[in-house]
């Protein structure tokens, strides 16, 4: 079954705007992780939160953890058009990453 | 070091043929997980192997499918007798032990003709 959900499923925005996706969840975790994908390619690693954590910056990345809630969220402030990607959580637990079907980022230039 | 290699990166088979599916995960890395992509959708877990063990392959169907992670060489996912619903995107991912970032390759778009 699919452990993580993102919401929303598509999200177009004008360059330079802020994206937030959020990212929910079923079971207990070790660590969340949010990756990227561009078309036809292969995923790259952006951020991981392990679960005592609440938030993290890595450059123009945020991404907070709600355990209570079991749900995340992805802030990339002032996007770019090459930000144009599809993103995904996945949630790691018992060794093996399991991921939701991503978000669709269109940023237009 | 270079990052997790995948071959081919693209392969076409007919019905009722073998695919078979290398990877080379990062130099220091001994965890392997393979995924599968549909298009539009997620990646679905497979498999996780460690050298020589099959740790984990909730994900891979019971028939046709079978993977392996040998002592020296690359990590090969096995589809025999394919049909044209195993026509998808094969990402392979590397770590070095868990609780840690995966590494994927670029995956290994299969065809099924």
């Amino acid at each position: 079954s699919q452990q993580g959900e993102e919401d929303p499923q598509a999200l177009s925005i004008q360059e330079g705007e802020n994206a937030t996706m959020n990212c929910s969840y079923k079971t207990s975790i070790n660590n969340l992780q949010w990756y990227r994908q561009n078309s036809g390619r292969g995923l790259v690693h952006l951020i991981l939160i392990r679960s005592n954590e609440r938030e993290k910056h890595s450059g123009r990345l945020r991404v907070t953890l709600d355990t209570s809630k079991k749900s995340s969220s992805l802030l990339i402030t002032a996007s770019r058009a090459a930000d144009t990607a599809s993103y995904f959580c996945a949630t790691e637990g018992n060794s093996k990453l399991t991921f939701g079907k991503g978000i669709t980022l269109s940023v237009r230039p | 070091n270079a990052g997790v290699m995948q071959n081919p990166r693209h392969l076409v088979r007919r019905r009722g043929q073998e695919a078979r599916l290398r990877c080379s995960p990062m130099k220091g890395h001994s965890h392997v997980y393979w995924y599968r992509q549909l298009p539009e959708e997620g990646l679905k877990f497979m498999v996780y192997l460690q050298k020589e063990n099959i740790i984990d392959e909730s994900g891979m169907p019971k028939e046709r499918f079978s993977a392996e992670f040998p002592k020296e060489g690359p990590s090969i996912l096995r589809i025999q007798q394919v049909v044209r619903g195993d026509s998808a995107a094969y990402f392979c991912a590397s770590s070095p032990f868990d609780n840690t970032e995966a590494f994927f390759g670029q995956g290994t778009r299969l065809t099924v003709v």
